[in-house]
């Protein structure tokens, strides 16, 4: 059963940049079946999706975010990154890494599971 | 890009009673619809998928039904346990949006 665990900074100054690590454990990261995303809550607020990469190293970004934001991924040491640059208080927000699985008998993808989260605070 | 909406975007309710949320996208998404609960401090869980799949070890009251634009998460009768918020999610083209969330409290 796969479960991620994301890691990296709690607080981060203005202008400056965002990382973050998700480790997944439970299976391997270069399953063909999944990609690997990110998405981010503001305090109080609704769901944002930033980005998936696949094990190859294929990425696909929300647009909003796509040039402030980059991912990598590590299939030794099944891990994948994300980084978001030039932050602001409005980047504020919980941080959660997810399975982006792909249907296998249904079409359509969706997000399970997810890590428990990280808060992420901009300020200096 | 794809807009999803969520109503009511809050609603309370009583244990034991039938309750019905509704999203709607602004442009067809076909079955790309899954559907999330999220507890206050805790990560969304999917419960489901392909608009009407229900996620393995979700109860059998939540089902879902809908395609096209217009799509509907059902629990036949509540639980203390699903007091909390829902998350509706399209999957047919990037970038993967969801609704604003309904917040499902108790009456």
């Amino acid at each position: 059963q796969l479960q991620l665990q994301e890691s990296g900074p709690g607080l981060v100054k203005p202008s400056e940049t965002l990382s973050l690590t998700c480790t997944v454990s439970g299976g391997a990261i270069s399953s063909n079946t999944y990609y690997w995303g990110w998405i981010r809550q503001p305090p109080g607020k609704g769901l944002e999706w930033i980005g998936s990469i696949y094990y190859s190293g294929t990425t696909y970004y929300n647009a909003a975010l796509t040039n402030r934001v980059s991912m990598s991924i590590s299939t030794s040491k099944n891990q994948f990154s994300l980084r978001l640059t030039s932050v602001t208080a409005a980047d504020t927000a919980s941080y959660y890494c997810a399975t982006d699985k792909l249907g296998a008998t249904v079409s359509g993808r969706w997000f399970d599971p997810w890590g428990q989260g990280i808060l992420v605070t901009v300020s200096s | 890009d794809i807009q999803m909406t969520q109503s009511p975007s809050s609603l309370s309710a009583s244990v034991g009673d039938r309750v019905t949320i509704t999203c709607r996208a602004s442009q067809s998404i076909r079955s790309y619809l899954n559907w999330y609960k999220q507890k206050p401090g805790q990560a969304p869980e999917l419960l489901i998928y392909a608009a009407s799949s229900l996620q393995s070890g979700v109860p059998s009251r939540f089902s879902g039904s809908g395609s096209g634009t217009d799509f509907a998460l059902t629990i036949s009768s509540l639980q203390s346990e699903d007091f909390a918020t829902y998350y509706c999610q399209q999957s047919h083209s990037s970038p993967y949006s969801f609704g604003q969330g309904t917040k499902l409290g108790i009456k």
